[in-house]
């Protein structure tokens, strides 16, 4: 059973856009959902994380919004690049535990 | 400083042959995690070591694998009789602390079994 369910599969905006990915989740017992960027060839690299006691929040052109009673959380990039072209993974964690990472996200932006 | 580094970054084997997988974790890291990412999905958890033991092993799929971590710092895995369903890339991570929030991945090591 996935514990964590993201989408969509792909992606593909123009430059400037904001593209959104969403995920949701139904273990209330998880409090860290974090966002990993990752490159063809590299490991995942954490983006941005967020925990269920804020609704938003924002570092730089990214932004995790956060719904506890609907048990999902989203990724918005702002003004995005090219350079964002990668694939985007949404994950939660009890936290001392393990990660449950969806099943990510293939991002393009085109110039 | 130096971030996780893993090798070989290339493997490939044969049916039925045992392998070793390394992981250098960042230095003073006392987590460190092992996945599994296939094609296409996201990393799926293996095992996690606190220190020299191993905290979680829920996820290593059968008796065919197996991590060790003797001096709480590099970590082996090791994989016995491979099968053509354990080719994936084999990430490893850290963290700093026992909690976890910022795991650090490595580059990762992609296992061919032919």
């Amino acid at each position: 059973q996935q514990q964590v369910k993201q989408s969509p599969q792909s992606l593909i905006v123009q430059k400037g856009g904001i593209p959104i990915i969403n995920c949701a989740y139904e273990n209330t017992a998880f409090d860290y959902f974090p966002w990993y960027q990752q490159f063809p060839g590299k490991g995942p690299a954490l983006l941005i994380a967020i925990r269920p006691d804020v609704s938003e929040k924002k570092e730089g052109r990214f932004t995790i919004s956060f719904n506890k009673s609907a048990k999902q959380f989203s990724l918005h990039i702002m003004d995005s690049q090219p350079g964002d072209s990668a694939t985007y993974f949404c994950a939660a964690a009890n936290t001392g535990n393990q990660f449950y990472f969806g099943t990510g996200t293939s991002l393009t932006v085109i110039p | 400083g130096a971030g996780v580094s893993q090798t070989p970054s290339n493997k490939v084997t044969e049916k039925g042959k045992y392998v070793e997988l390394r992981c250098d974790p960042i230095s003073g890291h006392t987590a460190l995690y092992w996945y599994r990412q296939s094609l296409g999905q996201g990393p799926e958890f293996l095992i996690y070591f606190q220190g020299t033991g191993a905290a979680d092993d829920s996820g290593l799929p059968n008796d065919r694998f197996f991590a060790v971590r003797p001096e709480g710092s590099v970590s082996t895995l090791k994989i016995q009789r491979t099968e053509r369903g354990d080719s994936a890339v084999y990430l490893c991570a850290s963290s700093p602390t026992r909690s976890a929030d910022t795991q650090y991945f490595g580059p990762g090591t992609r296992l061919t079994v032919l």
